[in-house]
């Protein structure tokens, strides 16, 4: 079975700030993992993911994330942030023996202020 | 291409009563998964439905089921509605299962009194 903690539930930034979502995982098998976002009454759009090879992931909007295989983490960053990235941020694992299922983080709430 | 559509997307219904809410995928996607979201709980898998066979489960009663139709439009069920069924479903396709991106509908937003 696998779990994901969320570090940190709501984070607070300044426009033009770098940001860090911090995210742990806990797995016996090995595991894809995913960061989406959340914008206010939508549904979860991928930022982006990692299957293998390089660690360090590139998404959309900027957005970054390093998988570290020996701290079970998959943090993701953001060099400078804009209004428009306040959002509720969600990291997923799934098993890599293809089972569909996505495991969840809690979220982490990010809120702009100008 | 579109993209994954939910209806309806806000319902209310009474205690005891049953609903179903309706998913269709992506062109040609024919991997259906329903998730479950709420303040309490967060994020949570139901099932998925691939080639109208479900092939995973997550852990919920009886009352939640599912299907999936020839044409990879899935739908899913329940019944005896208690207030701890408010929440909003979602639903993600995918092009087969066990694939890496899985795409979300915009969610039904269930309030059940």
């Amino acid at each position: 079975a696998q779990s994901v903690t969320q570090l940190d539930s709501q984070v607070p930034v300044f426009e033009e700030a770098p940001v860090e979502l911090r995210c742990n995982y806990s797995s016996s098998v090995s595991v894809y993992l995913f960061w989406y976002v959340q914008y206010p009454n939508q549904g979860l759009q991928l930022l982006l993911k990692y299957l293998s090879g390089s660690t360090l992931v590139k998404g959309i909007n900027g957005f970054e994330a390093e998988f570290n295989k020996s701290q079970t983490s998959f943090h993701l960053r953001k060099p400078s942030v804009h209004i428009s990235d306040t959002a509720e941020y969600f990291c997923a694992v799934s098993d890599v023996q293809g089972a569909q299922k996505l495991v969840f983080g809690q979220g982490t709430r990010l809120t702009i202020n100008p | 291409k579109a993209g994954v559509t939910q209806t309806p997307r806000y319902l209310i219904k009474t205690r005891g009563q049953q609903v179903t809410l309706s998913c269709s995928p992506i062109s040609g996607h024919r991997s259906v998964s329903w998730y479950q979201q709420t303040p309490g709980q967060g994020l949570q898998f139901l099932f998925e439905y691939f080639s109208e066979t479900q092939r995973n489960k997550g852990n919920f009663p009886g009352r939640f089921s599912g299907r999936q139709f020839s044409n990879s439009r899935s739908e899913m069920n329940v019944s005896t509605l208690e207030l701890g069924d408010s929440a909003l479903y979602l639903c993600a396709s995918s092009l087969i299962t066990g694939s890496y991106e899985q795409y979300f509908g915009p969610g039904t937003r269930l309030t059940v009194t």
